[in-house]
C-alpha cells in the first residue's frame, strides 16, 4: 500500500498570510506513460464532506478559487493557499489514486492565527 | 444540479448486516466509477470500496474484504454497499463518492453528505 504523510498535522496562518502543506506518498504516484502524478486535495469543513480541490497534483477543480494551487511531482506534493481566507479553516487531505488501495493522508488542520 | 444521496445507515449490533444505498442524479450514472469512503468519529478519510463505470468491476480495501460487497443498478441510478459480519471497528460515517472518471484511478469530484453507520451491542 502506498502510505501518504502530510505535514504538518495543524498550522495556524493569520489572514492574508500564505499557508504551504505538504503531502508525501511512500513511493512514486507519478504514472511514466503521461507524466501525469495520481494525487488529489480535499478540503473539509467541520459537519460536511470534503470537497475535491486539485487532481492530477495541479489542476484546480471547476469553481476552486484560484488562491488554491497545487505542486509536486513524483512523491513530494504542496498545497499552497496565497492568501488566507477565513472560510478555508478546514482540515486538508491529500489522496492517492494510482494505486489500490486508495489512500488518503492523515490531514492537516488548518487555523486563523 | 449533480447530486449524490445515502440512505440506509443506523445502529446494528456486531454481527449484524447493512445495505447502505447510494441515489444518483444530473450526470449520466453509468459513464462513472462510484467509490464509498469511510470516515471514524474524529478521525481521518479511508477508502472502502470501488465499482466500475464501465464492466462493475469491484475493489475492496482489505479490512472490508470478503464481508462487503458493491453493487449499481443502471435503471435507478443507485449504487449498493451490502455490508456483513460487522465490526466496531466499521463504526463511521459512509461518504458516496463519483469517480471523475469511468475507472478507479480518478480523483473524487462528487461527494453525498454521508449515513452514520454504528456497530454496538
Amino acid at each position: 500500500d502506498i502510505v501518504m504523510t502530510q505535514s504538518p498535522d495543524s498550522l495556524a496562518v493569520s489572514l492574508g498570510e500564505r499557508a504551504t502543506i505538504n503531502c508525501k506518498s511512500s513511493q512514486s504516484v507519478l504514472y511514466s506513460s503521461n507524466y501525469k502524478s495520481y494525487l488529489s486535495w480535499y478540503q473539509q469543513k467541520p459537519g460536511q464532506p470534503p470537497k475535491l480541490l486539485i487532481y492530477w497534483a495541479s489542476t484546480r477543480e471547476s469553481g476552486v478559487p484560484d488562491r488554491f494551487s497545487g505542486s509536486g511531482s513524483g512523491t513530494d506534493f504542496t498545497l499552497t493557499i496565497s492568501s488566507l481566507q477565513a472560510e478555508d479553516v478546514a482540515v486538508y487531505y491529500c489522496q492517492q489514486y494510482y494505486s489500490t488501495p486508495i489512500t488518503f493522508g492523515q490531514g492537516t488542520r488548518l487555523e486563523i492565527k | 444540479e449533480v447530486q449524490l444521496l445515502e440512505s440506509g445507515g443506523g445502529l446494528v449490533q456486531p454481527g449484524g448486516s447493512l445495505r447502505l444505498s447510494c441515489a444518483a442524479s444530473g450526470f449520466t450514472f453509468s459513464n462513472y466509477a462510484m467509490s464509498w469512503v469511510r470516515q471514524a468519529p474524529g478521525k481521518g478519510l479511508e477508502w472502502v470500496s470501488y465499482i466500475s463505470g464501465s464492466d462493475d468491476t469491484t475493489y475492496h480495501a482489505d479490512s472490508v474484504k470478503g464481508r462487503f460487497a458493491l453493487s449499481r443498478d443502471i435503471s435507478r441510478d443507485t449504487v449498493n454497499l451490502q455490508m456483513n459480519s460487522l465490526r466496531a471497528e466499521d463504526t463511521a460515517v459512509y461518504y458516496c463518492a463519483k469517480n471523475k472518471g469511468a475507472l478507479w484511478d480518478d480523483a473524487f469530484d462528487i461527494w453525498g453528505q454521508g449515513t452514520m453507520v454504528t456497530v454496538s451491542s
